[in-house]
């Protein structure tokens, strides 16, 4: 069973643009969400991550918002640019396991 | 990242061959995991291991093995390969590290099961 859902699938954002990937997770123990960043022919690498006692965190161009009560999280690239172009993954897990649950994966295109 | 090495990058096998997918790291992590990444499925878990003597199954572990050889290392076994285990799989690391559970990827194994 999926526990995290991300969407969308795929998006396409001009540069300069901001680009926005969802996720919705089920379980109410996750409390912690990464979001990892994957180039082609790489592993996916750590790019930003929240607890649930913030709404939100940012670093550089990206934010993370996040609503509890929703069980709602999101990835924002501001001035997105073509060298963010990658597959982006929400994942969560809870302080009592070390596993990660990771959504689907979103395909990132940014256009010049 | 350099510190998690997999191999073989690439590999093609045919359907009921044993084949073995190795993954060591340098980082110093007790935690190791397998994951394979199918399009539109995302990143699922087949096996993780806390340290030596301690193998987990993930959600997807059915028709995988694995073998915790070292800390450093961790082995995964297709016992019969078939076709449907055509995918990309990734080793990873991690270590808690101020409550983070950050996880350390390596580059990748491309498997094509004929």
């Amino acid at each position: 069973q999926q526990q995290v859902k991300q969407s969308p699938q795929s998006l396409i954002v001009q540069k300069g643009g901001i680009s926005i990937i969802n996720c919705a997770y089920e379980n109410t123990a996750f409390d912690y969400f990464p979001w990892y960043q994957q180039f082609p022919g790489k592993g996916p690498a750590l790019l930003i991550a929240i607890r649930p006692d913030v709404s939100e965190k940012k670093e550089g161009r990206f934010t993370i918002s996040f609503n509890k009560s929703a069980k709602q999280f999101s990835l924002h690239i501001m001035d997105s640019q073509p060298g963010d172009s990658a597959t982006y993954f929400c994942a969560a897990s809870s302080t009592s396991g070390s596993r990660l649950t990771f959504g689907e994966g979103t395909q990132l295109t940014v256009n010049p | 990242d350099a510190d998690v090495t997999q191999t073989p990058r690439n590999r093609i096998t045919k359907t009921g061959k044993r084949i073995m997918l190795e993954c060591s790291q340098t980082k110093g992590h007790d935690r190791m995991y397998w994951y394979r990444q199918d399009p539109g499925l995302g990143l699922r878990l087949i096996y993780y291991s806390f340290d030596v003597k301690d193998i987990n199954k993930g959600e997807i572990s059915d028709g995988y093995s694995v073998s915790r050889q070292a800390q450093a290392k961790f082995s995964l076994s297709l016992e019969s390969a078939i076709p449907n285990q055509t995918a990309l799989y990734f080793c990873a690391t991690s270590d808690l590290d101020g409550g983070l559970k950050t996880q350390y990827f390596g580059p990748g194994t491309r498997l094509l099961v004929l």
